[in-house]
C-alpha cells in the first residue's frame, strides 16, 4: 500500500503563491473527491485545511485552496504567510483504505 | 466542544505490553469512526487503522495488521491502541483523531511513546 507522492519541500516568499502536488493513482487520488490536506507545525498535532478536495473548514483562511486534476491533488496558499510555515500532508480516503502522502516542508523564506 | 484526550507519555522495554487511550467528548462517540495515526521521529503520518465505537467494528492498515490492537468502550467514550510486545521501532508519537465521512476533523494532542532498553 503506496504512500501518496508529495514534493519533500517548497519555499516561496511571504506574498507569494506556492502550489504542493500530491500524486496517488486512479484508485484513491484519481477514483474519488475525498482528498484532505493537513497542516502541522513543530511538536504540534495535525489539523484539518482542506476536504474533498476544494473545502476549507469553519475558521481556515481563505488562502489556501484545493483542486484535483486526475490522479494528482494540489493545495495552493496565495499570499503566502510567516505562519504558513510547516509540514503539509496531503490523504485519500476509500471505504477500506486511507493514504497518507510522505509531507511537504514549506518555507517562508 | 469536540475534544480528543489522550494518555500521557510512556517509557517502555522491548517486549512489554502496552495500551494507550483516547477519550472523546463534545459528541455521539458512539457515530463516528476514531482512527490511529503514527509519526515516527522526523518522519510522516501513516495511518493505523478505524474504530466505529457503536459496534466496534475496526479496519486495519495492512502495515499494521496483526502488530497492534484497536478497541473501544463506548460506555465511558474512549478507543485504545495496544501493543502485546514492543519493539524499539513503535517509538513514536501516536495520535488518534475522529473521521468525519472521509476526514480526521479533530485530533487528540498525541501521546508519545518510548521503546528502549
Amino acid at each position: 500500500q503506496s504512500a501518496l507522492t508529495q514534493p519533500a519541500s517548497v519555499s516561496g516568499s511571504p506574498g507569494q503563491s506556492i502550489t504542493i502536488s500530491c500524486t496517488g493513482t486512479s484508485s484513491d487520488v484519481g477514483g474519488y473527491n475525498y482528498v484532505s490536506w493537513y497542516q502541522q507545525h513543530p511538536g504540534k498535532a495535525p489539523k484539518l485545511i482542506i476536504y474533498e478536495v476544494t473545502n476549507r473548514p469553519s475558521g481556515v483562511p481563505d488562502r489556501f485552496s484545493g483542486s484535483k486534476s486526475g490522479n494528482t491533488a494540489s493545495l495552493t496558499i496565495s499570499g503566502l504567510q510567516a505562519e504558513d510555515e510547516a509540514d503539509y500532508y496531503c490523504s485519500s480516503y476509500t471505504s477500506s483504505s486511507i493514504k497518507f502522502g510522505g509531507g511537504t516542508k514549506v518555507t517562508v523564506l | 466542544e469536540v475534544q480528543l484526550v489522550q494518555s500521557g507519555a510512556e517509557v517502555k522495554k522491548p517486549g512489554e505490553s502496552l495500551k494507550i487511550s483516547c477519550k472523546g467528548s463534545g459528541y455521539s462517540f458512539t457515530n463516528y469512526w476514531i482512527g490511529w495515526v503514527r509519526q515516527m521521529p522526523g518522519k510522516g503520518l501513516e495511518w493505523m487503522g478505524i474504530i466505529y465505537p457503536g459496534d466496534s467494528d475496526t479496519k486495519y492498515s495492512p502495515s499494521f495488521q496483526g502488530q497492534v490492537t484497536i478497541s473501544a468502550d463506548k460506555s465511558i467514550s474512549t478507543a485504545y491502541l495496544q501493543w502485546s510486545s514492543l519493539k524499539a521501532s513503535d517509538t513514536a508519537m501516536y495520535y488518534c483523531a475522529r473521521l468525519d465521512y472521509s476526514k480526521f476533523d479533530y485530533w487528540g494532542q498525541g501521546t508519545l511513546v518510548t521503546v528502549s532498553s
